[in-house]
């Protein structure tokens, strides 16, 4: 399958935890996405990567929260002291450079307990 | 991105089109109209994209009025597998750091 892959699928833990999530992209895409999605709602947008550098950041990108890109392929989103209002579900997406549409994962599932 | 405006919901007959509108009477010039779906508990799907001619590939039609205020979204054959929440997105994705900004979509049921 040469498609976005997502690890893990879920993940569950205890408030004030530390969580990472990793995002494999389509491979040459050198587009990066981050989105969420919370129930009954669509996918909002994180932050954005072009090749390894950050180049947006959304508001909902607290300080918590951190990605990185390190060599332009897969990216790391991390999670700190996680708190109740982070449960959702976590998206990743690419693409290639100009119109060209972005393809997601299945995302990861997170649920604070 | 301009705004996009779909009804929440809809019925279809398995076997029949289904046919899905979209208003984006404020689109701009270079925006796109973008399509995805997202079944239960995975990650949207690309379904197909334009900016002002009909586009058709093997999973949908795409049909763009003139003046492109408006589009829909035909899939032709609706099968239970179709069923899902549609979006409709109105972007230009060309410039850094363009994202997709998703609205409520449109639940489509196709039923037996």
């Amino acid at each position: 399958d040469t498609g976005v892959s997502q690890n893990p699928r879920h993940k569950i833990t205890k408030r004030g935890q530390n969580v990472t999530f990793r995002c494999d992209p389509i491979s040459e895409h050198n587009r990066l996405y981050w989105y969420r999605q919370t129930l009954g709602q669509g996918p909002e947008f994180l932050t954005y990567f072009q090749n390894e550098a950050q180049l947006e950041k959304s508001r909902l990108l607290s300080d918590r929260f951190s990605a990185e890109r390190p060599k332009g392929s897969f990216s790391t989103l991390e999670i700190q002291r996680t708190e109740q209002g982070d449960s959702a579900m976590y998206l990743c997406a690419s693409s290639f450079e100009g119109n060209q549409p972005q393809h997601f994962g299945d995302g990861t599932r997170l649920s604070i307990l | 991105d301009a705004k996009t405006t779909q009804p929440p919901s809809m019925d279809c007959a398995e076997g029949r089109a289904a046919n899905l509108p979209c208003n984006h009477s404020t689109i701009s010039g270079n925006e796109y109209v973008y399509w995805y779906r997202q079944i239960h508990s995975q990650g949207p799907q690309y379904i197909i994209h334009g900016l002002k001619n009909n586009e058709t590939n093997e999973m949908a039609s795409l049909i763009i009025t003139e003046d492109r205020k408006s589009s829909t979204l035909i899939l032709p054959h609706a099968t239970l597998r179709d069923t899902a929440v549609y979006y409709c997105i109105a972007g230009n994705l060309h410039n850094a750091g363009n994202m997709l900004t998703f609205g409520g979509g449109t639940r489509l049921m196709v039923k037996p």
